[in-house]
């Protein structure tokens, strides 16, 4: 198994320029997510999904969109590329069984950094 | 909002050193405590995920605790090695929400 994938690894973006980054699990994951790490400030969750066609958002959802056709893919678009969302982007799954079980694990891609500039 | 802390911020030992570092979450609506340790460069590989007050987990020289009835989990390495460099995150669920909230994390550097 891959695991979970994304790509590009490293992209600079101008401001007002759009972007998707792309992220794949072959584990058969139901729950994916996409967080950013700034540096001082942990993790944040920008949007998240339970299965396929269905998502939700996080924390820090402004300025992102994304979808999920499949339960493999899930990609996160960045429409008009600001500044402020110069970050490493980490996209991460986890298989959640039924209600009553214990916690559930994320594994995480190896991360996208973006540069707006 | 929930808050996870993580103390102390960064940590330097010496190879062959045991050390210890400290994650505390709100005690109320608990569901499970997870570990993950992030080396530089990489991404964040899960450790331990505790859900029961007492828990208990090992493996190989790192082991974790966890009080779930005054909010805290320790996570312990014994005989620092190098490749023990990273930064430790810790993170909690609240409830049944499958949402991660996530500490800062401990920074350690081992030195040889």
């Amino acid at each position: 198994n891959a695991g979970v994938t994304q790509t590009p690894k490293f992209r600079i973006l101008k401001i007002g320029q759009s972007m998707t980054l792309q992220c794949a699990q072959d584990m058969n994951h139901n729950y994916m997510y996409w967080y950013r790490q700034d540096p001082g400030m942990g993790l944040k969750l920008i949007y998240y999904s339970v299965g396929a066609g269905i998502t939700d958002k996080g924390e820090v959802p402004n300025g992102y969109n994304v979808s999920r056709s499949t339960t493999e893919d899930f990609p996160l678009r960045l429409e008009l590329a600001a500044p402020s969302q110069t970050s490493v982007y980490f996209c991460a799954s986890s298989y959640i069984r039924l209600a009553g079980s214990a916690g559930d694990t994320q594994y995480f891609g190896p991360g996208t950094r973006l540069t707006v500039l | 909002i929930l808050n996870v802390e993580q103390s102390p911020q960064s940590l330097h030992v010496q190879e062959g050193d045991s050390t210890n570092f400290t994650c505390s979450f709100p005690s109320s609506n608990f569901y499970a405590l997870h570990w993950y340790r992030w080396e530089t460069a990489k991404s964040p590989e899960a450790l331990f995920v505790m859900t029961l007050n007492g828990d208990e987990k090992k493996k190989g020289r790192i082991s974790a605790t966890l009080n779930t009835k005054e909010g805290y989990s320790y996570l312990y390495i014994k005989g620092s090695q190098p490749e023990d460099s990273a930064t430790y995150l810790c993170a909690y669920n609240a409830g049944n929400n499958r949402k991660l909230i996530w500490g800062l994390g401990t920074s350690l550097a081992v030195n040889p």
